[in-house]
């Protein structure tokens, strides 16, 4: 069955640090995979989206993420924290644009 | 602006009370979905729809009805409503050609 995992629930990162948030899956075949955030109060942002080709993506607010097929990860990460990055993050993983499947989110603290 | 509307975005209601979520887009999109959200279980998929006239359940369809007449709405019905409905549910919608789901704000629906 198809699965996402994100194994931090909560992560503590301070303001200008580098951040790296993992995210494992499971799916039959190549999937597509998105990370999400969703600061308190909103709807959800996409961030980025894989689909084929290289597998280092680049996406908004400074965001990439690296899919590696050998172990089936797809972790966000950037470089230097801000406070404003403070929100929780979703990886997500699907067959086209209908059933997306959810991890269960990792909640991302920045502290100065 | 392109966005995914849904209406009420807070909503109180009685158990067995008739409602219905209403959610747009603008954006000429062929996928739209319904999603609830519960602490500690992330995302789920309720419904989602292809195409004017064609839905499907997603994870968690009981309890639940939606529509898809014309292309742009996609409401989610609760015929008779429990309070294990109670839940932040958003809308999404995707282009079949660039997928990725864009999100609305969000209905938070409390039902006592």
């Amino acid at each position: 069955a198809q699965s996402v995992t994100q194994p931090d629930i909560h992560i503590t990162v301070s303001e200008g640090a580098s951040l790296e948030l993992r995210c494992n899956y499971s799916y039959g075949a190549t999937p597509y995979l998105f990370w999400y955030v969703q600061s308190p109060g909103q709807g959800l942002q996409l961030l980025l989206k894989y689909f084929s080709g290289d597998t280092l993506v680049q996406g908004i607010k400074g965001f990439e993420a690296e899919f590696k097929r050998s172990q089936s990860s797809f972790n966000l990460r950037k470089p230097s924290v801000h406070w404003s990055d403070a929100a929780e993050y979703f990886c997500a993983v699907g067959e086209g644009g209908t059933a997306l499947i959810f991890g269960k989110g990792t909640t991302l603290s920045v502290s100065s | 602006e392109a966005q995914v509307t849904q209406n009420p975005r807070y909503l109180i209601t009685v158990t067995g009370k008739k409602l219905t979520v209403t959610c747009s887009q603008n954006m000429n999109h062929e996928y739209m979905s319904w999603y609830r959200q519960d602490p500690g279980l992330g995302l789920r998929q309720i419904y989602y729809s292809m195409n004017v006239e064609v839905t499907d359940k997603g994870d968690v369809p009981e309890g639940y009805k939606v529509s898809r007449k014309e292309k742009r709405n996609f409401p989610l019905i609760l015929e008779s409503p429990s309070p294990n409905q109670t839940s932040l549910y958003f809308c999404a919608s995707s282009s079949r050609d660039r997928y990725g789901y864009t999100f609305g704000s969000g209905t938070r629906l409390t039902v006592v």
